[in-house]
């Protein structure tokens, strides 16, 4: 699975958008990027998906560049319980199960 | 619904004995995870099983640790013996199936193991 690069920590004032990047410039074109977080003391909580589309939910928004070397994940309104570690992920479509985490994003919404 | 269900939430033990977590997956998913959390390591897969088969297992550290899901509905990892290193936060997740691709997977909520 190819790798991916992560600032360690970001702040985000509440209410406001949260922009979280990832890297992954060794991206194959059969595998899609994952995003999980991990609020303190909870096991990892998946959020979004996408392979080279724009992705949206109910719980954030996913932007792929065109290149798909990058991508932005987007909480649109900020709460204090989206503080979390944010784990941008890599992996296959179909074979592999295995979910590798680096050591992702420290995310702290300040009221 | 009822998500990933792990027991102990909380094990403390002495070095030197055997430790048993449970998990129970999703009703349905086919596929289950173990991971462990340390401060040193992150996270990290243990093994995984697809319709109660070990597919994985590299991830096992040594021999002291070992995997079973005897049916759909439940699994064990055991640690025996265990060691002060032990110590760490054990995952279980599981997912449902891998058409069209690999689904997401779903955590519970952990068990903080502590050997002394």
């Amino acid at each position: 699975d190819a790798k991916t690069t992560q600032p360690p920590s970001m702040d985000c004032a509440e209410g406001r958008a949260a922009n979280l990047p990832c890297n992954h410039s060794t991206i194959s074109g059969n595998e899609y990027v994952y995003w999980y977080r991990q609020i303190h003391s909870q096991g990892p909580q998946y959020i979004i998906h996408g392979l080279k589309n724009n992705e949206t939910n109910e719980m954030a928004s996913l932007i792929i560049t065109e290149d798909r070397k990058s991508s932005t994940l987007i909480l649109p309104h900020a709460t204090l319980r989206d503080t979390a570690v944010y784990y941008c992920i890599v992996r296959v479509g179909q074979g592999a199960q295995k979910l590798v985490f680096g050591q992702g994003t420290r995310l702290t919404i300040n009221p | 619904d009822a998500g990933v269900i792990q027991s102990p939430r909380h094990e403390v033990t002495e070095m030197g004995q055997e430790v048993t977590l449970r998990c129970k997956p999703i009703s349905g998913h086919d596929y289950l995870f173990w991971y462990r959390q340390t401060m040193m390591r992150g996270l990290e897969l243990l093994i995984y099983f697809n319709n109660n088969v070990p597919i994985d297992d590299s991830g096992m550290p040594e021999d002291r640790f070992s995997a079973k899901m005897p049916n759909a509905s439940f699994s064990t990892l055991k640690i025996q013996p265990s060691e002060p290193r032990d110590s760490a936060v054990y995952f279980c997740a599981s997912s449902l199936g891998a058409q069209p691709i690999n689904q997401p997977q779903h955590f519970g909520d952990g068990t903080r193991l502590s050997i002394l």
